[in-house]
């Protein structure tokens, strides 16, 4: 069966600090891998998604970028944080753009 | 006019109690329709899809309506552990499997 593991669960980080939230997949190959930020009373907004290796894009214009060095690892980063970077991170894996599985979060908080 | 709408809720009930939720969209080009529900503090879980014609899980009955773009989601004989966010999610469409995610509606199950 399907794993997703995203770590760390939580995170505290001063303004300006960087980012790296680290998301995997275990018992699929090629999976759709997304990232999403939900922050307190709001929807899920989405962030970034990737059909591939290598194949990044981009839903909305902030100062976080995404990367897929493997087929089954996406990573959510960030040179300089902003207190607006503060939510709940969640990745998410699809089969060739089916129905989404959510990892457990990372709750990001930036002081 | 927003893409996924719901009633914010908090939707108070009593156990035993029917409840149902429900959730319009404004793309009439969306190919496919779920509930998710999300607990405090964690990831959204699939709950069920969608279809056309109706489809029915236990005491969980789902509907939807193409035509007046209306998706309903029906809980019978509430639990206590039915206490939670339920997001209505969309199906755009395209290669990457665009879910558009309304903010959910709460639901608390009391004794």
């Amino acid at each position: 069966s399907q794993t997703i593991h995203q770590w760390p669960a939580t995170l505290v980080q001063p303004v300006g600090s960087p980012l790296s939230l680290e998301c995997t997949v275990e018992g699929t190959s090629n999976p759709n891998l997304y990232w999403y930020r939900q922050a307190a009373g709001r929807g899920l907004q989405l962030l970034f998604y990737s059909v591939g290796i290598g194949q990044i894009s981009s839903e909305v214009p902030q100062n976080l970028s995404a990367s897929r060095p493997q087929d089954r690892q996406f990573i959510l980063s960030s040179k300089k944080l902003l207190l607006s970077d503060s939510g709940f991170y969640l990745c998410a894996w699809s089969a060739q753009a089916e129905t989404q599985y959510f990892g457990p979060g990372t709750r990001l908080l930036v002081l | 006019r927003k893409e996924v709408e719901q009633d914010p809720g908090p939707f108070n009930v009593p156990e035993g109690a029917t409840v149902a939720f429900n959730c319009t969209y404004s793309n009439s080009a969306s190919q496919s329709f779920f509930w998710y529900r999300q607990d405090c503090r964690k990831e959204p879980k699939l709950l069920m899809s969608v279809y056309s014609s109706g489809n029915e899980d236990g005491r969980f009955t789902a509907q939807l309506n193409r035509a007046s773009q209306y998706i309903s989601l029906l809980i019978r004989d509430s639990k206590l552990s039915d206490s939670a966010t339920y997001l209505c999610v969309v199906n755009i469409g395209g290669s990457q499997g665009n879910l558009i995610f309304g903010k959910g509606t709460k639901l608390s199950v009391k004794p």
